[in-house]
């Protein structure tokens, strides 16, 4: 199975700061044949079940607010969010789907000073 | 507009039964493949299971395999997830999700005696 180790666990920032969140799975990522990397972003915002962010490791969904980006490739992503507002409080998971089953790193609970 | 709207949860005994159901709506639930994923309270995401959208392949968790069946009812537009020989450890919120845009509202699940 693929291991997805996030960072950090929690992070606190005030409004307009930019926050990084990294993300490391313990096999490639990468497909050879497309050149693509398997990875999801999703927020989760209290009470609610999780929205995709980004996939593809860096595109973002439809309708997601241009200061979520994603990068990296092979082993290594980050989430940036850039000029962060109340409304991203939020927990943060990465996913791999490269291969079954299908895993989750363990989150990131961001909080707004 | 996509619809995923999960049902069944409920309070049940350490060993028994359960039977979830998932009702989709805004696309052609035929045509996907389709996903049930779980989280324990205050805890991360798991995934648990996948169908074809023909239902000829399964995937299933290894915390799951054995006693957890997943299925498909084309016609009905309904997913399913058969619990057995359920434990304390298999509380949590139930997801259907067409992945990796679309996840329902979840239904909740707790084992306990």
């Amino acid at each position: 199975d693929i291991v997805m180790t996030q960072s950090p666990s929690s992070l606190a920032v005030s409004a307009g700061e930019t926050v990084t969140i990294n993300c490391k799975s313990s096999q490639s990522l990468l497909s050879s044949g497309n050149q693509k990397n398997y990875l999801a972003w999703y927020q989760q915002k209290p009470g609610q079940s999780p929205k995709l962010l980004i996939y593809l490791a860096s595109t973002r969904e439809s309708g997601v607010p241009d200061r979520f980006i994603g990068s990296g490739s092979g082993t290594d992503f980050t989430l940036t969010i850039s000029s962060v507002q109340a409304e991203d409080l939020a927990d943060y998971y990465c996913q791999q789907h490269y291969s079954y089953p299908l895993t989750f790193g363990s989150g990131t609970k961001l909080e707004i000073k | 507009e996509v619809q995923l709207v999960e049902s069944g949860g409920g309070l049940v005994k350490p060993g028994s039964s359960l039977k979830l159901s998932c009702v989709a709506s805004g696309f052609t639930f035929s045509s996907y493949g389709m996903h049930w994923i779980r989280q324990a309270p205050k805890k991360g995401l798991e995934w648990i299971a996948l169908i074809y959208y023909d239902s000829s392949n399964k995937y299933y968790a290894d915390s799951v395999k054995g006693r957890f069946t997943i299925s498909r009812d084309n016609s009905k537009n309904t997913l399913y997830l058969e619990m057995n020989s359920l434990r304390s450890e298999d509380t949590a919120m139930y997801y259907c999700a067409k992945f990796p845009s679309y996840w329902g509202q979840g239904t909740l699940v707790t084992v306990s005696s």
